[in-house]
């Protein structure tokens, strides 16, 4: 079975850190594109990172320079490393991959999502 | 940034009517637009890529079309188990994916 399954959150300070993994099956994080997307309470969808097959990375504005998305291709999991985290941050955290070969973008296949809370 | 805009922000529909979705591009971005519906406490689910072609296992009742800067999603007969919020989404303009903020399609 195809999917992606998030895990890493829970409650952290402002000025933590966090590491989020997301660990998939039934298909390879290394062949693929491979995307974070983040959804504050009762919010939209914001786009957050995205890391390509050969590793290049980008990364919305607001977390340049604080997340760095990384992948371990021997475990088959996409991480997300979270530093100097702000309440800003505080959002369900979804790992997708990134369609490319029929829809050249599109975000198939959706973990479950991991709840990220940044407070004193 | 491509910003997305998707009206209205919410509908209220009685189960068995039509339901039409609009969603606008600030630059046109060809047909790389997608739809995905969430449900409450759920992951986003692609529906819709290409602005017209349904994803796998979604059900014929919906459909999209547009190109350039205006979209439309639209649920042919609307069940119960399609209220939801449903984002539109632009994939064009590699990396930088933008969303909707959503339309939440409530039973009547």
């Amino acid at each position: 079975e195809v999917q992606l399954v998030e895990s890493g959150g829970g409650l952290i300070q402002p000025g933590g850190s966090l590491r989020l993994s997301c660990a998939a099956s039934g298909f390879s994080v290394s062949s693929n594109y491979m995307t974070w997307v983040r959804q504050a309470p009762g919010m939209g969808l914001e786009w957050v990172s995205v890391i390509y097959t050969g590793g290049i990375t980008y990364y919305t504005d607001s977390v340049k320079g604080r997340f760095t998305v990384s992948r371990d291709d021997s475990k088959n999991t996409l991480y997300l490393q979270m530093n100097n985290l702000r309440a800003e941050d505080t959002a369900v955290y979804f790992c997708a991959r990134v369609e490319y070969s029929i829809s050249s973008g599109a975000f198939d296949i959706w973990g479950q999502g991991t709840m990220v809370s940044v407070s004193s | 940034e491509i910003v997305m805009t998707q009206s209205p922000a919410t509908l209220s529909v009685s189960p068995g009517e039509r339901v039409t979705l609009s969603c606008r591009a600030s630059l046109g971005v060809n047909a790389h637009l997608a739809w995905y519906q969430q449900k409450p406490g759920q992951a986003p689910r692609l529906l819709i890529y290409g602005a017209s072609t349904r994803a796998t296992g979604i059900p014929a009742r919906f459909s999209g079309s547009g190109s350039g800067t205006e979209f439309t999603l639209t649920i042919s007969s609307l069940q119960s188990e399609d209220c939801a919020v449903y984002y539109c989404q632009q994939y064009n303009n590699w990396p930088w994916f933008t969303f909707g903020p959503g339309t939440k399609v409530e039973i009547k």
